[in-house]
């Protein structure tokens, strides 16, 4: 039982270039989300999907889309990668039933430097 | 919009002392308060959580207060051990949009020895 499993780990890329971070969960959770990490400022919200075939805007949604391939796949795309997305990226899942809030579950995180 | 206040940033305790971290929220409509715990280079993980129909919860060493009214809520932890240390996060949900959650900008605990 992995949990949530973010790949890949580590990446760098160069300015103008796109990706797709991928996030995948066994605890057949409803909800996922995309969070990114910078210091000083906590965990922000990008984008979350409460449901499968459903995805919504977060706190910072500009410059990244979003996918949920099915229950089980959640993936962050950056378009065209800026400097200022440099983060560490955290994908997290809850069970989420109804509105009833649950703990959030995260995965290791993939460290992104944008050159 | 809605805002989680976290303080203080930093707190350095001697080993066996008692640790508090506070956080105040914007939103009235928050009814779900995590905290979590990240080690250097690790995950966020969850240590303690609280729902806004209960005011304290505990779990061994670690207790958690809310007070609706003033709309803080607060983390407690007793007999600190060089292994508390770690950064911890407070969280407040958003109304009631999804198991959305807004994070304080967290507290970096040392523990000396």
């Amino acid at each position: 039982n992995a949990g949530v499993t973010q790949t890949p780990k580590f990446q760098v890329l160069k300015t103008g270039q796109s990706m797709t971070l991928q996030c995948a969960q066994d605890m057949n959770h409803n909800s996922m989300y995309w969070y990114r990490q910078d210091p000083g400022m906590g965990l922000r919200l990008i984008y979350y999907s409460a449901s499968e075939g459903t995805t919504d805007k977060g706190e910072v949604p500009n410059g990244y889309n979003v996918s949920r391939l099915n229950k089980r796949e959640f993936s962050l795309r950056l378009e065209s990668a800026a400097p200022s997305q440099t983060s560490v990226y955290f994908c997290a899942s809850s069970p989420l039933t109804g509105y009833s809030n649950q703990p959030q579950h995260f995965g290791d995180g993939t460290r992104l430097s944008i050159l | 919009g809605e805002n989680v206040e976290q303080h203080p940033s930093t707190l350095s305790v001697q080993e066996g002392d008692s640790a508090v971290i506070k956080c105040t929220y914007s939103d009235s409509a928050s009814n779900y308060f995590p905290w979590y715990k990240q080690e250097l280079g690790k995950r966020p993980q969850l240590i303690i959580d609280i729902r806004s129909n209960v005011g304290e919860k505990k779990d061994q060493r670690i207790a958690v207060t809310l007070n609706k009214t003033a709309k803080h809520f607060s983390l407690h932890i007793t007999e600190t051990q060089p292994e508390d240390s770690a950064v911890y996060f407070c969280a407040a949900s958003i109304g009631n949009q999804g198991g959305k959650l807004i994070f304080g900008q967290g507290t970096e605990l040392s523990v000396k020895p």
